[in-house]
């Protein structure tokens, strides 16, 4: 999982804009996917995506909005629409052996917006 | 869609002494069910998995077991360590993958 990049760990921003999260690897890894924890809570998912120009919502995905326009990158926008954006928000890629999608976590980037 | 219920969410065992942490899922058609570890403000590691094609699989200290037919898996925690303390998840897979709340672990010297 070391492979696997966020950008920046700690993100502060006003309530009303917009703001991009990265999400790098270099695995070459065919599915990244985008979960958002709440302090003491599991992982949800936002968005996944399988391949390149092609991404599919998850159980949460009101209020953000992302991109698959290379295999190595997979940005999450968070949008104003987003009522409780402040969370920890972790990216992962994963890949397919022996048909089960094995999934490997970025660092996260701790968002914070007042 | 899937849906993993995790049980216990809180578990405190004294050093030495085995957990078990146990999880149901509901699609029947998941065939990937991996167990990460997090340590505070980390990132979730995977630490072991099954597929749906095996009943058990141990990796040291470390053991995971599904029943397919009662949509359930289990990990197993052998002679707890202080560094075993995290909160553990579960999670079921066939193309997206689903997580369980959480349990955190806490083993007390």
């Amino acid at each position: 999982d070391g492979g696997i990049t966020q950008s920046p760990k700690y993100l502060f921003r006003k309530e009303g804009q917009n703001v991009t999260l990265s999400c790098e690897q270099n695995l070459n890894h065919d599915a990244m996917y985008w979960y958002r924890q709440d302090p003491g809570q599991g992982l949800r998912l936002i968005y996944y995506s399988q391949i390149v120009n092609d991404f599919q919502k998850g159980d949460i995905a009101e209020g953000y909005s992302v991109s698959r326009e290379k295999k190595e990158s997979f940005p999450l926008t968070v949008t104003s629409a987003q009522k409780n954006p402040t969370a920890f928000y972790l990216c992962a890629s994963s890949i397919i052996r022996g048909g089960a999608y094995e999934q490997y976590f970025g660092p996260g980037t701790r968002l914070t917006v007042t | 869609g899937e849906n993993v219920e995790q049980h216990p969410s809180t578990l405190s065992v004294q050093e030495g002494d085995s957990a078990v942490i146990k999880c149901t899922y509901s699609d029947s058609a998941s065939n990937y069910f991996p167990w990460y570890k997090q340590e505070l403000g980390k990132r979730p590691q995977l630490i072991i998995d099954i597929r749906s094609n095996v009943g058990e699989k141990k990796d040291q200290r470390i053991a995971v077991t599904l029943n397919k037919t009662a949509k359930h898996f289990s990990l197993h925690i052998t002679e707890t360590q202080p560094e075993d303390s995290a909160v553990y998840f579960c999670a079921a897979s066939k193309n997206d993958m689903r997580f369980g709340a959480g349990t955190r672990l806490t083993v007390k010297p």
